[in-house]
């Protein structure tokens, strides 16, 4: 149980598009779900809280309008990048907790995002 | 502010035991977190204390002493499969959803 997809696996852009990543809860459904990035060798930073029917909960320093979450049902949030430039390439991973766990988050397999 | 710390790299041979050590200093403590990550691949979750003691599961044990700010994860009969990076992580004290994870200490298995 407690299965998280994301898609895409891997994406290539160009500065300034848009890239829209989207996370998935697979068999239970997840009022909240967790953006973070991870740069090489370096720990997780959690970006943002996804809410499924209210605005995103930010993190100090995150950009909103750079990276727009939306959680319009209870088994899927997406992240969408923004104006994309080469420093926001980084890897992507999205999480959600179990309501019927122990607080642990299952993570999805991650989005490795390269802006050229 | 929250801090974990833990050791950045870690050597050990196959077939051996290697404990990894975690503190942590936080306003307040919740649960401690062990993930286990694979270079590229999102974190998977290993185990969760609350309570101080010894919890074992299957090769992996996690640790806890609330009154140390301390936590070592252990592992046994080491398989080649288990060079990763470990990440330790504490609930967020202020924030019931929120984890705070540590840099992650890196183990490589040697033959």
């Amino acid at each position: 149980g407690a299965v998280v997809s994301q898609h895409p696996s891997r994406v290539i852009c160009k500065s300034g598009t848009s890239v829209k990543i989207e996370c998935r809860s697979l068999d239970f459904q997840a009022t909240t779900m967790f953006w973070y990035r991870q740069f090489p060798k370096q720990s997780l930073m959690l970006m943002a809280t996804s809410n499924e029917g209210s605005k995103a909960t930010y993190e100090q320093g995150v950009e909103k309008d750079k990276f727009l979450i939306n959680h319009a049902s209870l088994t899927l949030s997406t992240l969408t990048v923004t104006s994309a430039h080469p420093e926001d390439s980084s890897f992507y991973i999205c999480s959600a907790r179990d309501p019927g766990g122990l607080y642990e988050q299952y993570f999805g397999p991650g989005t490795r995002l390269t802006v050229t | 502010g929250q801090n974990i710390d833990q050791p950045t790299e870690m050597t050990a041979t196959e077939g051996a035991i290697v404990q990894i050590n975690c503190t942590y200093q936080t306003s307040g403590f919740n649960g401690l977190f062990w993930y286990q990550q694979h270079a590229g691949e999102a974190p998977t979750f290993l185990s969760y204390n609350v309570l101080d003691g010894l919890e074992e599961k299957g090769r992996f044990s996690s640790f806890l002493s609330r009154s140390k700010g301390y936590s070592y994860l252990l592992l046994k009969e080491l398989q080649m499969k288990d060079s990763a990076s470990y990440l330790c992580a504490v609930r967020d004290p202020n924030r019931d959803d929120k984890i705070i994870f540590g840099k992650g200490t890196r183990l490589h298995i040697l033959p």
